[in-house]
Parts: C-alpha cells; sequence; structure tokens
C-alpha cells in the first residue's frame, strides 16, 4: 500500500512563528504536493514538485515556501505564520502524470491553528 | 475563477436509494476527471475516474458519467449506505501537466 506520512496531526502556533510541516512517501513517486482544505473553497493547491530540487508555485504560494532535499521528502514552510493560515494541509505525492490518470495519494492531513 | 464547480455544498439521501452528485468545468484541456471521498480528519481518498474520451465508467455501487458537450459529469452511489456519508471532491487533470484542479466538494450524507 502507498504510505504518504505527515509528521504532525495538529499543531497550535503563534503568530510570526516559523513553521514546519514534513511529508514522506514511501512509494518513489516523482510528484509531491502540498493543498490546503478550507470549507468552501476546496482543496487548493501551494506548491507542489516533480523532482528533487524543483518546484513550482500551485494556485496559493503566498506565504509559503518549500524544501525537497530527497525524493521521498517534501517540506511545506511557513517563514511567519498567520492567522489566515489556520487550516487542514494536505500532502500527496503521484507517479508522473503525463501519461496516467493522475490519481494522488494523499497523507492524513495536518491541522494547523495560528493563534 | 473556479475551473472545476461543485454547486451543491451538501446532499442528503436516504440509506438505499441513489445519490447524484454532480461536477461542471470550464477547461476544455482537461483530459481525466477524477473523484475523491475524504472522511473528516483523513486525507482524501480515490473512487473513481474517467478519461475525456468515454462517457461512463462503473465500479462496483460508483458510476461516473461524463457528458463533454455540457462540461458535466457526474457520480452516482447506488444503494446509498451509510458509510458512504463523507465529502466528495470533484478533480480534473490538465492535459500535458501534472496538475489536478479541485472543486469545492460536496458533503454528503446517507441517513437510515
Amino acid at each position: 500500500d502507498v504510505k504518504v506520512t505527515q509528521s504532525s496531526r495538529y499543531l497550535v502556533k503563534r503568530t510570526g512563528e516559523k513553521v514546519f510541516l514534513e511529508c514522506v512517501q514511501d512509494m518513489d513517486h516523482e510528484n509531491m504536493f502540498w493543498y490546503r482544505q478550507d470549507p468552501g473553497l476546496g482543496l487548493r493547491l501551494i506548491y507542489f514538485s516533480y523532482d528533487v530540487k524543483m518546484k513550482e508555485k500551485g494556485d496559493i504560494p503566498e506565504g509559503y515556501s518549500v524544501s525537497r532535499e530527497k525524493k521521498e521528502r517534501f517540506s511545506l514552510i511557513l517563514e511567519s505564520a498567520s492567522t489566515n493560515q489556520t487550516s487542514m494541509y494536505l500532502c500527496a505525492s503521484s507517479f508522473l502524470m503525463t501519461d496516467n490518470t493522475g490519481e494522488l495519494f494523499f497523507g492524513e492531513g495536518s491541522r494547523l491553528t495560528v493563534l | 475563477d473556479q475551473q472545476v464547480k461543485q454547486n451543491s455544498p451538501s446532499l442528503s439521501v436516504q440509506e438505499g436509494r441513489i445519490s447524484i452528485l454532480n461536477c461542471d468545468y470550464t477547461n476544455s484541456m482537461f483530459d481525466y476527471f477524477l473523484w475523491y471521498k475524504k472522511y473528516p480528519a483523513e486525507g482524501p481518498t480515490f473512487l473513481i475516474s474517467i478519461s475525456s474520451i468515454k462517457d461512463k465508467n462503473e465500479d462496483g455501487r460508483f458510476t461516473v458519467f461524463l457528458n463533454k458537450s455540457a462540461k458535466h459529469l457526474s457520480l452516482h452511489i447506488v444503494p446509498s449506505q451509510p458509510g458512504d456519508s463523507a465529502v466528495y471532491f470533484c478533480a480534473a487533470h490538465l492535459y500535458n501537466t501534472d496538475k489536478l484542479i479541485f472543486g469545492t466538494g460536496t458533503r454528503l450524507q446517507v441517513f437510515p
């Protein structure tokens, strides 16, 4: 079974703190993604990476950065957390989508609250 | 601009009856469409997909229909079960990219 593991299920941080969300996958997938889920807004793509040290901005990258030093690990960084970044963060991985259906495998999510 | 829309935020269906979840899209460059199911405090899980060259795909109780001329797809669940109660996301794969565009989700509640 594909396993995507997110390091923290629940976090509470203060405004201005630096926050790291870690994600590890064990299926040798090329692609890794960070989404956030908010009520009424669905899943919105923050950043994705198709290879080590490669990254591309998604639809809402402002206030976030990412790091992919190893193929299996993709980190989301909030340099200075703000209250509007309170959300459920979902990591996902997939094979390259050029010749498949684009199925993503998601982790269980990290619920971040910024006070 | 929302390229994938799920206009019904919620749906309530009696156990044993059919659940129909709808999704509309605007971009003709989508080549696959997928449905994901999400329980609270869990990540979404893949349910079923359909290629843009097909109009129907079936997997057990789940069937997805695609109407390309109307840019509309729907997920049918027959018969509905209480365990189907979850949020369902429609997603579309943009041709020749590694991107999925998700809809806003529909919360399905199946009551006894």
